[in-house]
């Protein structure tokens, strides 16, 4: 089974810095990934995917992530954060097993930014 | 244009009760999926729709139904709850069932308590 692993519950960082968000994923196939924002009292946001292609793929708000095949990774990154980056941040890869179409996803990164 | 629109909001109710969560998708989205996530963690999968039928269903007990109407308007029920249902109730509409050239949008959810 699929699964996602996202490494850090907790970020705290000072505004303008950077950020890493960490995503591992286990696959045995091929597959689909993503970033999703959730805002509190909000739904989910897609930040970014990876289909196929360029392994650096660009987001909304200025985050990019990359597709890493060989450590199984897809780290979220910004080179400067702002105030309204705070939110929840989760990972997701597709699954497709049994002819249904869903996403698997991590149990999210709390990003708090610091003024 | 509308987004997915979700109600209700906000929903208590007591344990061996049963709820109705509603959906309406984004115009012209023919898929519908419902997702549960619990405080802490990311969303899990519940039931997809596509088509007025049924196309894949999660890890979860019987007590969980859902259908989807002619005008692809969705509704989740739940019956007999418990206290581990508390969670927050997602809906994702997308215009196809995959993961190419379409995308899920979620709607901001129904907060459901079970005292």
């Amino acid at each position: 089974a699929q699964s996602v692993t996202q490494l850090d519950s907790q970020v705290p960082v000072f505004e303008e810095a950077p950020v890493e968000l960490r995503c591992n994923y286990s696959s045995s196939v091929s597959v689909y990934l993503f970033w999703y924002v959730q805002y509190p009292n909000q739904g989910l946001q897609l930040l970014l995917k990876y289909l196929s292609g360029s392994t650096l793929v660009k987001g909304i708000n200025g985050f990019e992530a990359e597709f890493n095949k060989s450590q199984t990774s897809f780290h979220l990154r910004k080179p400067s954060v702002h105030i309204s980056d705070t939110a929840e941040y989760f990972c997701a890869v597709s699954d497709r097993s049994s002819g249904t179409y869903k996403y698997i996803f991590g149990t999210g990164t709390r990003l708090k930014v610091l003024a | 244009d509308a987004g997915v629109t979700q109600s209700p909001t906000h929903l208590i109710k007591t344990r061996g009760q049963q709820v109705t969560l509603r959906c309406s998708p984004i115009s012209g989205h023919k898929s519908v999926s419902w997702y549960q996530q619990v405080l802490g963690q990311g969303p899990q999968f519940i039931f997809q729709y596509y088509e007025k039928e049924e196309r894949g269903r999660g890890n979860f007990p019987d007590r969980f139904s859902a259908r989807q109407f002619p005008n692809y308007s969705s509704e989740l029920n739940v019956n007999a709850l418990l206290l581990g249902d508390s969670a927050l109730y997602l809906c994702a509409s997308s215009l196809d069932r995959g993961f190419l050239n379409t995308e899920a949008f979620f709607g901001q959810g129904t907060r459901l308590t079970v005292v």
